[in-house]
């Protein structure tokens, strides 16, 4: 069963829009979820979130994450043609001795001017 | 579905030494599978791009011949560190697809965690 889900898997919007995209989890030893953003070759980084309740904020972006209801938020607001991408959620924890990273399917993002 | 494995999930190993990590999509025929290192602050950094039968391409900066890259079939693609050295201690990541091209999507194996002694 998949451990990191996210939803919508795909969104069309226009320019100036505000989306949200989520992502629910379900791992013991829960370490951090990590948020993502893939154009073309690696993912770039965006977030990386521990605590419950905390908002991480980085220019349009933002995130926040819900450890009691296992969920975490994307957040852009005035979306812009340059925000269409794959945006992928990771959830890392532990188990048997070693650290694991599951990524989501993503959720493909397009922004249309 | 499009499950990714890799194998093994940690490692530790002396300075000098090979270590081989595999790849396998379990469910689906990659056409293309990616090898991620991880850096400091969750970055990660692609290092080859690997299509069934033939040699892999390397990004700029990765060392091909200390990256042995290998994907001898559909389903799966090792990635061998040779010579291992402290410094690639690191928690490397692979993927896979089935759609060439960008954008596409891509599956990632749970990772695997080398520690070089």
């Amino acid at each position: 069963e998949d451990k990191v889900v996210q939803s919508p898997l795909s969104l069309v919007v226009h320019e100036g829009d505000t989306v949200t995209l989520n992502c629910s989890y379900e791992v013991t030893n829960f370490r951090s979820l990590l948020w993502y953003k893939q154009e073309k070759k690696a993912p770039t980084f965006l977030f990386m979130l521990t605590s419950s309740g905390i908002e991480k904020k980085s220019g349009r972006l933002s995130s926040i994450l819900d450890k009691k209801e296992l969920f975490s938020i994307l957040n852009i607001t005035a979306t812009q043609t340059g925000d269409s991408a794959v945006y992928l959620c990771a959830v890392e924890f532990a188990q048997g001795g070693s650290e694991k990273l599951v990524f989501g399917k993503g959720t493909k993002l397009t922004v249309n001017p | 579905g499009a499950v990714v494995s890799q194998h093994p999930s940690r490692v530790i190993c002396k300075s000098g030494t090979s270590v081989k990590i595999e790849c396998r999509s379990l469910d689906f025929q990659a056409t293309t599978m990616f090898w991620y290192r991880q850096f400091p602050k969750q970055s990660l950094m692609l290092m080859a791009t690997s299509n069934e039968g033939s040699k892999a391409t390397y990004e700029q900066g990765v060392e091909k011949d200390k990256f042995l890259i290998n994907h001898a079939s559909l389903t799966l693609s090792t990635l061998t560190v040779t010579s291992a050295h402290p410094e690639d201690s690191s928690f490397y990541i692979c993927s896979a697809t089935v759609i060439a091209g960008v954008p596409y999507e891509q599956y990632f194996g749970p990772g695997t965690r080398l520690t070089v002694t």
